[in-house]
């Protein structure tokens, strides 16, 4: 069964300091799609980044970068030099490519506070 | 406007009323899901449609039912609510193909006394 975990509960940053959230996803699926959600206090999911199995480049848009590996069945997400804006609940989350469904299997969620 | 919305946005209920959330979407998508959303535990998947004969249970169904009336709505009602099923409860669409991403309504409170 597929399986994603977000290891950290809860992260605490001051302004401008980096910070790596981890997400480690569990699937014997060769074809799969790993996402992260940004969460507000607001309560709304914003979509954040789409990756596909097969492509493990890094990604990186603006203050935002992800690293894939399928070596160690990892998906970890980096804000460099983050803001109180972004303080959020941060979700990974998985979706089978071969049943198509659309199905996404969430983790647990990681509270980021960035204290001003 | 808002590509995907649901109505209400809140909403305190007692236990053994029923209740219906609603979800409109016009990005067009035939894939419409409900999730709900319980701290520590992420969001688990309730219902899901491919299109309005096409309805298929999810993880934690129990207690729930939906309606797809149309390619854009798809309703999610608990027939006689329990304090358990208090939650955010999120709707979400998608396209038909792979690549596609799943888009997220702004989700409904729902608190059972």
């Amino acid at each position: 069964a597929q399986k994603v975990t977000q290891a950290q509960t809860e992260i605490s940053v001051v302004e401008k300091e980096d910070v790596t959230l981890d997400c480690v996803y569990e699937t014997r699926d060769t074809t799969y799609y790993l996402f992260w959600y940004k969460q507000p206090p607001s309560g709304e999911l914003v979509f954040l980044i789409r990756r596909n199995s097969f492509d493990e480049q890094n990604e990186i848009s603006g203050r935002y970068s992800w690293n894939f590996q399928k070596s160690t069945s990892s998906f970890n997400f980096t804000i460099t030099a983050s803001q109180v804006v972004d303080s959020a609940v941060y979700f990974c989350a998985f979706g089978r490519g071969s049943s198509n469904t659309g199905k996404l299997i969430f983790g647990q969620g990681t509270t980021l506070q960035v204290k001003p | 406007d808002a590509d995907v919305t649901q109505t209400p946005r809140n909403r305190i209920t007692k236990t053994g009323k029923r209740i219906m959330l609603e979800c409109s979407q016009t990005k067009g998508h035939d894939r419409m899901y409900w999730y709900r959303q319980d701290p520590g535990l992420g969001l688990r998947l309730i219902y899901y449609s491919f299109d309005v004969k096409d309805i298929n249970k999810g993880e934690i169904s129990d207690g729930y039912s939906v309606s797809r009336q149309a390619q854009a709505k798809f309703s999610l009602s608990l027939e006689s609510a329990i304090p358990n099923q208090t939650a955010l409860y999120f709707c979400a669409t998608r396209g038909n193909r792979d690549l596609d991403t799943q888009y997220f309504g702004p989700g409904t409170r729902l608190t059972v006394l």
